[in-house]
């Protein structure tokens, strides 16, 4: 199984920021990287699919980027709305695998 | 409008039995792979199971295989869940979710139900 690492777990960032969120795996694949949002008690929304292409209706701060073994999920000028879990996932093959999240605080 | 609306869960105690139902509306729902995924209680996301839109092709986390089975009633538009032999560590919220292209079991999931709980406990 493709084991998925987050870094930082939590992030403290003010609105305005730019802040980036890292996702390393276990094994290298090329593109077939997901990025959700997730309040709580909400679940799971899709931002970014095929690492770097935007889901359709999210703002285009968010972006998505990498490939291989590494890859990054920026969120440039920060909203109010932003404060929220960040989970990566791998979706190259089965079983599917997740990061175990970045919470993104209010500093 | 893409809806997913699951239930069946609630609480049970080890060893017992649970079946979850998802139902769908507002798409063409044999044209779409389905999967479960859980959440334990202030943990991350789980993958669980997978069933393509046809129900030819399923595929299942290694934590769940031979103790859950994943079906679909196309006939219905509904998604469905066996839990047995359940144990305190499958306790999550499992949301059920659609694939984003028709047609491709390995397709990233852009819709999800609001979930529902199951609680193993004695």
């Amino acid at each position: 199984d493709i084991q998925m690492t987050q870094s930082p777990s939590t992030l403290s960032a003010s609105v305005g920021d730019s802040v980036t969120i890292t996702c390393r795996a276990s094994q290298s694949f090329s593109i077939w990287l997901a990025w959700y949002q997730q309040k709580p008690g909400k679940a799971p929304k899709l931002l970014i699919y095929k690492a770097s292409s935007l889901e359709t209706g999210v703002p285009s701060r968010f972006s998505g980027s990498g490939s291989g073994t590494e890859f990054t999920l920026t969120i440039s000028s920060l909203q109010p709305d932003d404060f929220a879990t960040y989970f990566c996932q791998q979706y190259n093959n089965y079983p599917w695998t997740f990061g175990q999240g970045t919470k993104v605080e209010i500093k | 409008e893409v809806q997913l609306l699951e239930s069946g869960g609630g609480l049970v105690q080890p060893g017992g039995s649970l079946r979850l139902s998802c139902a769908a509306s507002g798409f063409t729902f044999s044209n779409y792979a389905m999967h479960w995924v859980r959440q334990a209680p202030g943990k991350g996301l789980e993958w669980v199971s997978v069933i393509s839109g046809s129900g030819d092709k399923i595929k299942y986390a290694d934590s769940v295989k031979g103790r859950f089975t994943i079906s679909r009633d196309n006939s219905k538009n509904t998604l469905l869940l066996q839990m047995d032999s359940l144990r305190a560590e499958d306790t999550a919220v499992y949301f059920c979710a659609r694939a984003r292209a028709t047609n491709e079991v390995g397709s990233i999931v852009n819709n999800w139900g609001q979930g529902t709980l199951v609680t193993v406990s004695s």
